[in-house]
């Protein structure tokens, strides 16, 4: 099957910096890719979807200031989370999707603020 | 708004017996449905997607079923092992574009070796 990585696997940061992730689709070119943030025993919560080359569409209550997605090509995406803080600790899952295909999702990155 | 619902929140059953886990939704108007399997700090893996034309999808000892009228969805699996101990999601697409999937918050299952 399609395989998507992320990288870093987990970053540790201090507060009041940024952070990126990136996502990549390693054998499929994806029109879309989508960020999720999962906390402690919880499910997965949308984030945002970006399309190459236009604008993220960001879900009710993320801060599109605070959370910056970029999906420059097919086969990136990256999330920046800007002055992060102790509540953005969490574990972010990207997932890429080819057309109307089903979404195939990376690893995680785990996010520790301190 | 979609919500996706898993029951129960956990489980623990001893190794061999066969389980059944559940997933209802609120919207029927759903594209798939998929199963996921989740590790403790990992990522997702796929199970087993349906299509909303479909009822039934079938790999290995897992099978998942669908009755979108209902707003439900079954995983059922077969001689459980020690090694199927992980959090199980079940995800609803309802299609319309660019949307993401749903997702339930998980059934915790352990099998007891």
């Amino acid at each position: 099957g399609a395989v998507v990585s992320q990288h870093p696997s987990w970053v540790i940061c201090k507060s009041g910096t940024s952070v990126k992730i990136e996502c990549r689709s390693l054998d499929f070119q994806a029109t879309t890719m989508f960020w999720y943030r999962q906390f402690p025993k919880q499910s997965l919560m949308l984030m945002a979807t970006s399309n190459e080359g236009s604008k993220a569409t960001y879900e009710q209550g993320v801060e599109k200031d605070k959370f910056l997605i970029n999906h420059a090509s097919l086969t990136l995406s990256t999330l920046t989370v800007t002055s992060a803080h102790p509540e953005d600790s969490s574990f972010y899952i990207c997932s890429a999707r080819q057309g109307a295909r089903k979404q195939f999702f990376g690893p995680g990155t785990r996010l520790t603020v301190l | 708004k979609q919500e996706v619902t898993q029951i129960p929140a956990a489980l623990s059953v001893p190794e061999g017996e066969n389980l059944v886990l559940n997933c209802s939704f609120t919207d029927s108007a759903i594209y798939n449905l998929q199963w996921f399997r989740q590790d403790p700090g990992k990522g997702l893996t796929s199970l087993l997607l349906i299509q909303s034309s479909q009822r039934e999808q079938t790999s290995g000892r897992l099978n998942a079923s669908l009755d979108k009228s209902s707003g439900r969805s079954t995983l059922y699996i077969a001689a459980s092992q020690p090694g199927d101990s992980a959090t199980y999601l079940c995800a609803a697409y309802t299609g319309g574009g660019a949307d993401g999937l749903t997702f339930g918050k998980g059934t915790h299952l352990i099998i007891q070796p």
